[in-house]
């Protein structure tokens, strides 16, 4: 595998259950993404992860976990989601360095539909 | 806050030409990096090119270059010889570690 993979590619769920979704990078970042993408808005932020340590929550409702349980890997923990919530996820990775720029590397998503 | 704005929400451009994609941007930071991303039906995100705010040249890969103009705050992407595989959404980005994206343009390029 190369680059950054995400699983499953599709999900479709119901309000009441419990689903995960998965990244894992391949190109030894020390930082992690999650996106969301809705129609017609742009690209939000959801979570970053630097060096395995939570640095932003950009309020995310609490229906949504993640867990990164070393550099390479990222979850996102999905329980009662809404029928708002389908969207694509999209996971990414970068290098973060001292007062760099990084290009961050997106995995192919996952398409969510809560139904 | 930082907010990007991609005024074409669609462009239709004849095989072979060139295409300017225009960004505009606003921050009040004075270090900022700029980036764009192409994503095709598939879903995934590209990158494509990245200019630093206080890199002297404007940035190129391939048939890509940016169009800085930092007293402007523009960055915009110009496509060269385009080719049919180019037809996506084009996105804009800036920040350091947390970027923030415009709203993206559809490029679809006709034979």
């Amino acid at each position: 595998e190369t680059g950054v993979t995400q699983t499953p590619r599709h999900l479709v769920m119901g309000m009441t259950n419990k689903k995960s979704l998965k990244c894992e990078q391949h190109l030894g970042h020390n930082a992690m993404y999650w996106y969301k993408q809705s129609a017609k808005k742009p690209l939000e932020l959801m979570f970053v992860y630097s060096l395995e340590e939570r640095v932003e929550n950009n309020s995310v409702p609490s229906r949504f976990s993640p867990e990164c349980p070393n550099s390479s890997h990222l979850f996102l923990h999905l329980h009662t989601l809404q029928p708002e919530d389908s969207a694509l996820y999209l996971c990414a990775s970068s290098q973060v360095r001292a007062g760099g720029f990084n290009e961050q590397f997106f995995g192919p998503g996952t398409r969510l539909t809560v139904l | 806050a930082q907010k990007i704005t991609q005024t074409q929400p669609g462009m239709f451009v004849q095989e072979k030409e060139a295409v300017t994609l225009d960004c505009t941007y606003d921050t009040s930071d004075p270090s900022y990096g700029l980036f764009w991303y192409k994503q095709p039906s598939s879903g995934e995100m590209i990158f494509l090119i990245y200019q630093g705010s206080y890199d002297q040249q404007n940035a190129t890969e391939g048939r890509y270059s940016l169009n800085f103009q930092k007293a402007r705050k523009s960055a915009n992407l110009v496509i060269s010889a385009s080719q049919l595989g180019d037809s996506a959404m084009y996105f804009c980005a800036m920040g350091a570690q947390k970027l923030v994206f415009g709203q993206g343009t559809r490029l679809t390029i006709n034979p």
